[in-house]
């Protein structure tokens, strides 16, 4: 299971304080993406970054922030305005270009927060 | 933006008989359809994915249908097998970057 990581894989917080989920990859792609799924709802993108130092909001950025500053690392942040935070959060990356390409995704963080 | 309906939300089938899972899509303007697996506690896998300037695709059991007049493009699982079961997403962009999701179709291959 090696190329794209996420960690850690459960995480548990109290309402009201922020928390940062990792992702990393060693799969040398340009572009990274953060998803949340819930029961029945499918995947849901949160952000995405085509190249280091530039990200994008996607459908449901609102309580998130995200930074991109290596190539491999796309850490996301859930803060306290996010209204309910408790979900999984899955990251992908992929090559970037001009045609659509396939999206790699990590095992995953499960986030509980009471 | 990009809506995709997926149906059946469930779906039940015998070992060994076929499975067909139907998305559509609003967009015109998008041009690559994946399809990914997902089983349970784990993450989603690629297994076929389309574009679309072709109507059909095949990986072994595994074949995906374009109907780009229609917005709509399905899975066919054939023969089933019991590792078949597992939770099937469909999804349409036309940035590459923005995929959007189908709700996942919940497949179980009956003994």
């Amino acid at each position: 299971d090696g190329g794209i990581t996420q960690s850690p894989k459960y995480l548990f917080r109290k309402e009201g304080q922020n928390v940062t989920l990792s992702c990393e990859q060693n799969l040398n792609h340009d572009a990274m993406y953060w998803y949340r799924q819930d029961p029945g709802q499918g995947l849901r993108l949160i952000y995405y970054s085509q190249i280091v130092n530039d990200f994008q909001k996607g459908d449901i950025a609102e309580g998130y922030s995200v930074s991109r500053e290596k190539k491999e690392s796309f850490p996301l942040t859930v803060t306290s305005a996010q209204k309910n935070p408790t979900a999984f959060y899955l990251c992908a990356s992929s090559t970037s270009g001009g045609a659509p390409y396939e999206q790699y995704f990590g095992p995953g963080t499960r986030l509980t927060v009471t | 933006g990009e809506n995709v309906e997926q149906h059946p939300s469930t779906l039940s089938v015998q070992e060994g008989d076929s499975a067909v899972i139907k998305c559509t899509y609003s967009d015109s303007a998008s041009n690559y359809f994946p399809w990914y697996k997902q089983e349970l506690g784990k993450r989603p896998q690629l297994i076929i994915d389309i574009r679309s300037n072709v109507g059909e695709k095949k990986d072994q059991r595994i074949a995906v249908t374009l109907n780009k007049t229609a917005k709509h493009f399905s899975l066919h699982i054939t023969e089933t097998q019991p590792e078949d079961s597992a939770v099937y997403f469909c999804a349409a962009t036309y940035l590459g970057y923005k995929l959007s999701f189908g709700a996942g179709t919940t497949v179980t291959v009956r003994a």
